[in-house]
């Protein structure tokens, strides 16, 4: 079965500093692949999305995001923090044909610190 | 453009009772998706319906939960006999079209937050 993990529950950086949240992959058919964030007690807003094409994803904010099928990634940057970049990151697959039903990770806390 | 409505957007139960959820989506929009996030996890997917119909209920326990989305009106996500293992927040997501093929994105609603005491 499809699973996303995404490496590290909590993430802090200073503001300005580069920002990196990891996610990996399961699926030996590449998916695809978002990135979506949530506010407290909020819901899901898309930052960006990959479905074919270019590999290198710009989405809103300022975040982008590279697929790399060799590993099976889809990394989230930001190149300088902003307080209000402070969220929860869910990265999370979808695969084709499959009625287009999420698969999320677990989940990244980013903090950014003054 | 309205988004996607989710009321009540918070929900207290004590065991036993029944709890109904329900979802609007975006105008335009004829499919449906229920996920549920418990606390320090990821969303775990429920149920996809399309108007009147039942798509994928892969995600739903076997017991006491059901979904719905009649021709008129919102989908109904309705949690019978709740424990307080239901507790959680539980988000509705809106597309336009089946599947992903043309990158269609979903829309989400703020969820609703239920409590069973």
């Amino acid at each position: 079965a499809q699973s996303v993990t995404q490496l590290g529950s909590h993430v802090s950086v200073s503001e300005g500093a580069l920002v990196l949240l990891r996610c990996n992959y399961s699926s030996s058919v590449p998916p695809y692949l978002f990135w979506y964030v949530q506010y407290p007690n909020q819901g899901l807003q898309l930052l960006l999305k990959y479905t074919t094409g270019a590999t290198l994803v710009k989405g809103i904010n300022g975040f982008e995001a590279e697929f790399k099928k060799s590993e099976t990634s889809f990394h989230l940057t930001k190149p300088s923090a902003h307080m209000s970049d402070a969220a929860e990151y869910f990265c999370a697959v979808s695969e084709y044909n499959q009625g287009g039903k999420l698969i999320f990770g677990q989940g990244t806390e980013l903090s950014v610190k003054p | 453009n309205a988004g996607v409505m989710q009321n009540p957007r918070h929900l207290v139960r004590r065991r036993g009772q029944e709890a109904r959820l329900r979802c609007s989506p975006m105008k335009g929009h004829s499919h449906v998706y229920w996920y549920r996030q418990l606390p320090e996890e990821g969303l775990k997917f429920m149920v996809y319906l399309q108007k009147e119909n039942i798509i994928d209920e892969s995600g739903m326990p076997k017991e006491r939960f059901s979904a719905e989305f009649p021709k008129e009106g919102p989908s109904i996500l309705r949690i019978q006999q709740v424990v307080r293992g239901d507790s959680a927040a539980y988000f509705c997501a809106s597309s336009p079209s089946r599947g992903l093929r043309a990158g269609n994105e979903q829309f989400f609603g703020p969820g609703t937050r239920l409590t069973v005491l």
